[in-house]
């Protein structure tokens, strides 16, 4: 089957770093995207991952291991209006079509 | 930048009800998708289309169907609507894998 699991909730402080994990299992594999939710709001688009590795934007970068089917969204300084659900979704063998993780709703505190 | 747009932000009909939500895409993206969001369950995929007349079954397609008539338009139609399909739902469009989707601003259905 395909699956894509990452932490419900994580907490974090103002100016810190936070690292949200997410690992799966797909048949196919093209790529990995991570989107920002905020309540009430559509995702957008924050990154994408095909090849392993570090992409680094701002202060937002992401890691892909595909031989360990994993990933990870790491946030830098940490700011309020960071608070919101991070999105891993997963471009199988099928083209176009995203599979989703449930999300992981990030709240930062002062 | 391209824009995905869905005719409504709120809706509240009754049980039984046909329930059309719109979704229109002005850049010429072959690829279109409905979703619902459900906390606890994340986005799952009702139906997608890759071309006009063109649809596909996505993860939970019961009770929905869809239509694409015109390339930029694509139509989520619930037959009878019923409670179990309160949502949130969430229109997205692509190009291709490689370039992600871009989300309408998605239609909170209440169904009463």
């Amino acid at each position: 089957g395909q699956n894509i699991d990452q932490p419900t909730e994580m907490t974090a402080t103002e100016g810190a770093i936070v690292q949200i994990n997410c690992t799966y299992q797909t048949s196919g594999f093209n790529g990995l995207f991570w989107y920002q939710q905020h309540a009430g709001e559509a995702p957008t688009f924050l990154s994408y991952n095909v090849l392993d590795g570090l992409e680094e934007k701002g202060r937002f970068s992401s890691f892909l291991s595909r031989s360990k089917g994993y990933s990870y969204l790491l946030l830098k300084e940490l700011q309020m209006k960071d608070s919101a659900s991070y999105l891993c979704a997963v471009g199988g063998n099928q083209g176009g079509k995203l599979i989703f993780g449930q999300g992981t709703e990030l709240s930062v505190k002062p | 930048d391209v824009k995905v747009t869905q005719s409504s932000r709120y809706l509240v009909k009754r049980t039984g009800e046909k329930v059309f939500l719109e979704c229109v895409q002005d850049m010429d993206h072959e690829n279109m998708f409905w979703y619902r969001q459900d906390p606890g369950l994340g986005l799952r995929l009702i139906y997608f289309s890759y071309d006009v007349k063109m649809k596909e079954k996505g993860d939970i397609p019961e009770g929905y169907s869809v239509s694409r008539e015109k390339k930029e338009r694509f139509s989520l139609i619930l037959e009878s609507a019923s409670t179990n399909q309160t949502s949130m739902y969430l229109c997205a469009s692509s190009v291709g894998t490689a370039h992600g989707y871009t989300f309408g601003s998605g239609t909170r259905l209440t169904v009463v």
